[in-house]
């Protein structure tokens, strides 16, 4: 089975760096997704790490340490439409998410 | 445009009659999946397909049923939908099961 966690809520001002963690314990390892969710929407793809180390997508990073389980998703100079829920999920022989975590940014 | 497309986006039934929700993608992809999200629990997986005629039970089957005749269609089954079974359901497909989802934009049940 597969055990995910990430904070449920963080709350940062715009402008400012957020940085969300996520822990897993899973038997196996073929990669880990970060998804961003607005409140009433779908998900969306935010970023992949198979590998460790830090990916860089201009105001978001993802960082993986395969060794001890961990990630991060790095959301810098925040932005108000960045009000969201931030989605872990890893996939070891399927895919399973975390419960998400809400950050609110504000003015 | 490149989506998924899934139907109805709100639903409201009697607990045992049977409903479908559609799910369509036109990317050609292989894999696809439902999900179902509830408060405090993220999303958890239904079933999900490998290819054409491959199913295979996610980490909450129970009550539900899907097929998957053609690449494109991946329809969900209630055969006697129950009140526990009232949540948002998100069908989505990926190029492979390693690849990167796209979500349809969500269908809300309520199950009275």
């Amino acid at each position: 089975g597969q055990n995910i966690d990430q904070p449920t809520e963080m709350t940062a001002t715009e402008g400012a760096i957020v940085q969300i963690n996520c822990t897993y314990q899973t038997s196996g390892f073929n990669g880990l997704f970060w998804y961003q969710q607005h409140a009433g929407e779908a998900p969306t793809f935010l970023s992949y790490n198979v590998l460790d180390g830090l990916e860089e997508k201009g105001r978001f990073s993802s960082f993986l340490s395969r060794s001890k389980g961990y990630s991060y998703l790095l959301l810098k100079e925040l932005q108000m439409k960045d009000s969201a829920s931030y989605l872990c999920a890893v996939n070891d022989y399927k895919l399973s998410f975390g419960a998400g975590t809400t950050v609110t940014v504000r003015a | 445009e490149a989506q998924v497309t899934q139907n109805p986006r709100y639903l409201i039934t009697v607990t045992g009659k049977k409903l479908t929700v559609t799910c369509s993608q036109n990317m050609n992809h292989e894999y696809m999946s439902w999900y179902r999200q509830d408060p405090g629990l993220g999303l958890r997986q239904i079933y999900y397909s490998m290819n054409v005629e491959v199913t295979d039970k996610g980490d909450v089957p129970e009550g539900y049923k899907v097929s998957r005749k053609e690449k494109r269609n991946f329809p969900l089954i209630l055969e006697s939908p129950s009140p526990n079974q009232t949540s948002l359901y998100f069908c989505a497909s990926s190029l492979t099961g390693n690849s990167p989802l796209h979500f349809g934009n969500g269908t809300r049940l309520t199950v009275t």
